[in-house]
């Protein structure tokens, strides 16, 4: 079946460095949801990608799904201590009401 | 808006005993979604229900029971604990439309 693939799965940087977590597939992707997960706590929706090419922006981060639909990222700009969790990437095909879910890319950020 | 419910929060059990893990969502979804989180693991869907009255298998159904007693509630059941259940289990619900899921805060389960 389909798989959708994280990378790195750990990440450690200092505060004010940049991050970018990249999810990719074999097949084409459909709708690429993006959620984060602070330690201790839940996943947390952060942003759906649907289009070709779509890039979305949410202060710091910014989301891009590929041309070919095969891959999106998530880039966040200048670390922060709040920026610490596991980020996961999910793909929704739509017609059996599930998500694929990617196993996630933890991010540690030295202050 | 209190959202997505899970109860309890935390539990021990004996290797063998059965147990039953509440969720509620006020939120009116039709989707409702059970998930075990393991170290390395990701989440690992259990059950899901996508609308009231249906339940069907994820990835790790076995030692698992569920019941969609209303459109707001989705129960989650083990009915004789092993040290491998041993996780912390979700809840999700999810407007049908997009499927972005809402999660509860977690039950963190030991299975001695």
């Amino acid at each position: 079946g389909q798989q959708v693939m994280q990378i790195p799965q750990y990440q450690h940087v200092q505060e004010g460095e940049d991050f970018t977590t990249y999810c990719n597939s074999s097949t084409t992707l459909s709708n690429i949801q993006w959620y984060k997960q602070r330690p201790g706590g839940h996943p947390v929706f952060l942003i759906q990608l649907v289009k070709s090419g779509e890039v979305k922006k949410q202060k710091r981060l910014t989301f891009q799904f590929g041309e070919a639909k095969k891959n999106s990222s998530l880039h966040i700009t200048a670390t922060q201590t709040t920026d610490v969790g596991t980020y996961f990437c999910a793909d929704y095909a739509g017609n059996n009401r599930k998500l694929i879910w990617g196993l996630g890319t933890s991010l540690a950020v030295n202050p | 808006n209190a959202g997505v419910t899970q109860t309890p929060k935390f539990q021990v059990l004996k290797t063998g005993q059965s147990m039953t893990l509440q969720c509620a969502q006020d939120m009116n979804h039709n989707s409702m979604y059970w998930y075990r989180q393991d170290p390395g693991m990701g989440l690992r869907l259990i059950y899901y229900s996508a609308s009231e009255g249906t339940t069907d298998k994820g990835e790790v159904p076995n030692g698992y029971n569920v019941s969609r007693l209303n459109k707001r509630e989705f129960s989650l059941r083990l009915e004789s604990a092993a040290p491998s259940q041993t996780s912390v289990y979700f809840c999700a619900s999810a407007i049908v439309a997009k499927n972005i899921q809402y999660f509860g805060a977690g039950t963190r389960l030991s299975v001695l």
